[in-house]
């Protein structure tokens, strides 16, 4: 099966910048994760969605940041403005709806955000 | 607060050797418990996890971890250490079937030389 698949791999903007990243899970996973691995550091949750519909956003900086999963596929995750340290990681994982705790997550490659 | 720590930052062993890379967690409740490997410019990949039953658990590439409920440990471990398994690891928890995320320690850069 086709694994979580993230774009763009690599990104260059300045500081007060806007950027955008874009994430599809593995087909009929409901449950979609964006983390953020900052150098050194394990990988922090932004926000999960359960189908289309927000679970957890509680660590997400929501006066720069923002999530949407329409349509409850595929989800996009954006910064504006991005500030220098914004520069990490951004690792999207899914899993399979139902099985929440004893499933594994799958990730994608990330997102390397590099903020000048 | 759950939480997971990895006390090394890195491990260096010599190929053929036996590795060990330590984890410690800190939760409420039954923990779900997992390891994943992170290449250079790849994403995370998935080793083995420990749910319920045999504290040893087997996984991918010959690596095995061991359950201890009264020490809240997982360390990973690996009988015969290869050059091509130096990457760095991550042990992650996660508690309850609520939907909650996986929650991750600091890392630990495994180092094996020839």
């Amino acid at each position: 099966e086709a694994g979580v698949a993230q774009s763009p791999r690599y990104k260059i903007i300045e500081k007060r910048q806007s950027v955008a990243f874009w994430c599809n899970p593995i087909s009929g996973h409901a449950t979609l994760y964006w983390y953020q691995q900052i150098l050194g550091q394990g990988p922090k949750l932004l926000i999960q969605f359960q189908n289309n519909g927000v679970v957890d956003d509680s660590q997400l900086p929501k006066d720069r940041f923002s999530a949407e999963r329409l349509k409850g596929v595929d989800s996009t995750l954006k910064i504006q403005p991005a500030k220098l340290e914004d520069s990490a990681v951004y690792l999207c994982a899914s899993t399979p709806a139902g099985r929440w705790g004893n499933t594994e997550a799958f990730f994608g490659q990330g997102t390397r955000l590099t903020v000048v | 607060a759950q939480s997971v720590a990895q006390p090394e930052d890195q491990v260096n062993v010599a190929e053929g050797n036996p590795l060990t890379v330590k984890c410690t967690y800190s939760v409420s409740g039954n923990p779900y418990l997992f390891w994943y490997v992170q290449y250079p410019n790849r994403g995370l990949q998935f080793l083995l996890k420990y749910i319920t039953g045999d504290n040893l658990v087997k996984g991918s590439y010959g690596f095995e971890a061991e359950f201890n409920k009264s020490q809240t440990s997982f360390h990973l471990k690996k009988p015969s250490a290869l050059v091509s398994d130096s990457a760095l690891y991550f042990c992650a928890v996660r508690v309850g079937q609520a939907g909650t995320a996986l929650i991750f320690g600091k890392g630990t850069t495994l180092s094996v030389s020839s």
